[in-house]
């Protein structure tokens, strides 16, 4: 399966601090995307990153990774009480992606 | 526009009873999405289009069925279903362009409940 499984499962930080959250995932893929999901709600995503790249940033995120560990992280920075939410990684193959668990992450204020 | 729309937003419906959900995107996307999700559980991929043609069926029941009548709508018809189909299904849409799944963006999602 490709499916990404995300570490950890659950998240709980104070407002101001740093978020990390790992995916692995077994299978080969093109592309490895994070998305965020707020309770009940759709998927938005955040950032791809291509299985050539090893690090990419957007904003506060800062995404790294690497394939010969099959793995990948995704970091907040400066984290606010609206970040929390859940986050999924999700692996690309030909057509579709297959998420992972998710990380549910709790910023408190 | 980058929005997904989705209609209904929540759906109650009875083990006899037939209903559709539908999506619609305005991006000129090639590929779209139905995913089913559970409460607390990651979306699990149902179907996907590509330039409107039925590209992939995840071994989804029969009581479940899409259709794509063009490049912008999507629909997935409900007949008969069990009450452990009720979930939030999600309908997404990419470029599609390439082999590869590129961004996909979701809609709010329809919550349905099977009674």
């Amino acid at each position: 399966s490709q499916q990404g499984e995300e570490d950890p499962q659950a998240l709980s930080i104070q407002e101001g601090e740093n978020a990390t959250m790992n995916c692995s995932y077994k299978t080969s893929i093109n592309n490895l995307q994070w998305y965020r999901q707020n309770s009940g709600r759709g998927l938005v995503h955040l950032i791809l990153i291509r299985s050539n790249e090893r690090e990419k940033h957007s904003g506060r995120l800062r995404v790294t990774l690497d394939t010969s560990k099959k793995s990948s992280s995704l970091l907040i920075t400066a984290s606010r009480a609206a970040d929390t939410a859940s986050y999924f990684c999700a692996t690309a193959g030909y057509q579709k992606v297959t998420f992972g668990i998710g990380t549910k992450l709790q910023v408190i204020p | 526009d980058t929005e997904v729309t989705q209609t209904p937003k929540h759906l109650v419906m009875g083990m006899t009873n037939k209903k559709s959900l539908k999506c619609e995107q305005h991006m000129g996307h090639r590929a779209m999405y139905w995913y089913k999700q559970k409460a607390k559980k990651p979306p699990e991929l149902m179907f996907v289009y590509s330039y409107e043609k039925l590209s992939i069926n995840e071994s989804v029941p029969s009581r479940f069925s899409p259709e794509c009548p063009n490049s912008s709508l999507l629909n997935l018809h409900l007949h008969a279903l069990q009450p452990e189909d009720s979930a939030l299904y999600l309908c997404a849409s990419s470029r599609g362009t390439s082999g590869s799944t590129d961004t996909q963006y979701f809609g709010p999602g329809t919550r349905l409940t099977v009674l």
